[in-house]
């Protein structure tokens, strides 16, 4: 399984733009990069999966450098209600393989 | 559409007691997984299920026992609880296998005493 490293926690303020960087050097060919988060009592919810280079939804954009050993999650204009643990994960598509979450990077949106 | 649902939300158990943790699915995943989140902590899998009738170990399966009988249905049990299995319990479920999205319950908060 190819392990990830990212920032125990990270502070913003409300309207700014977020990025969560997470590294993964022993990224395997058919592996795909996912992000996760996580509300207080809540479970982890699905956000952005992406392969290479940027992938685009209505909540955050994933960018992916050719070389794929790192990834960045970036969250426009947080609001409060961003404030939550942010999870990236590695892993393939093919072939069952259990998905290692990580301690995450917990992100605390200021006023 | 529930999603993924899990009974009971909260639970009191004496050292030696046992309980049934039960989730419940209604996208007909063929996949289901048990974790388990200590504070401070990211989630580590206890066992998951690859479809009725099988289940599989995981990173932490000790002292927990799971069956599939029914597709929708995931069922993690503890024989006889202690207070290392204080935690929060997760149930997951997904479509497909790998890094498919996994759609999480809302959890079960268990104390044991």
């Amino acid at each position: 399984l190819a392990k990830t490293t990212q920032p125990i926690s990270m502070d913003s303020y409300e309207g700014q733009e977020v990025n969560i960087t997470c590294s993964h050097n022993n990224i395997a060919t058919n592996d795909y990069i996912t992000w996760y988060q996580q509300f207080p009592s809540q479970g982890p919810r699905f956000i952005i999966q992406g392969y290479k280079t940027k992938v685009t939804n209505e909540v955050a954009s994933l960018f992916i450098p050719a070389d794929r050993k790192s990834s960045t999650l970036s969250l426009p204009r947080v609001s409060l209600s961003d404030t939550a643990v942010y999870y990236c994960l590695v892993g393939t598509r093919t072939g069952f393989q259990k998905l290692v979450f990580g301690t995450g990077t917990r992100l605390l949106v200021s006023p | 559409n529930a999603g993924v649902t899990q009974t009971p939300k909260f639970r009191v158990l004496k050292t030696g007691q046992s309980m049934t943790l039960l989730c419940a699915q209604d996208m007909n995943h063929e996949y289901m997984y048990w974790y388990r989140q200590d504070p401070g902590m990211g989630l580590r899998l206890i066992h998951y299920s690859v479809g009725e009738g099988t289940t599989a170990k995981g990173e932490v399966p000790d002292g927990y026992n799971v069956s599939r009988l029914k597709k929708q249905n995931f069922l993690l049990g503890l024989e006889s609880a202690a207070p290392s299995q204080t935690s929060v319990y997760f149930c997951a479920s997904s479509y497909l296998q790998g890094s498919e999205t996994q759609y999480f319950g809302p959890g079960t908060r268990l104390l044991v005493l």
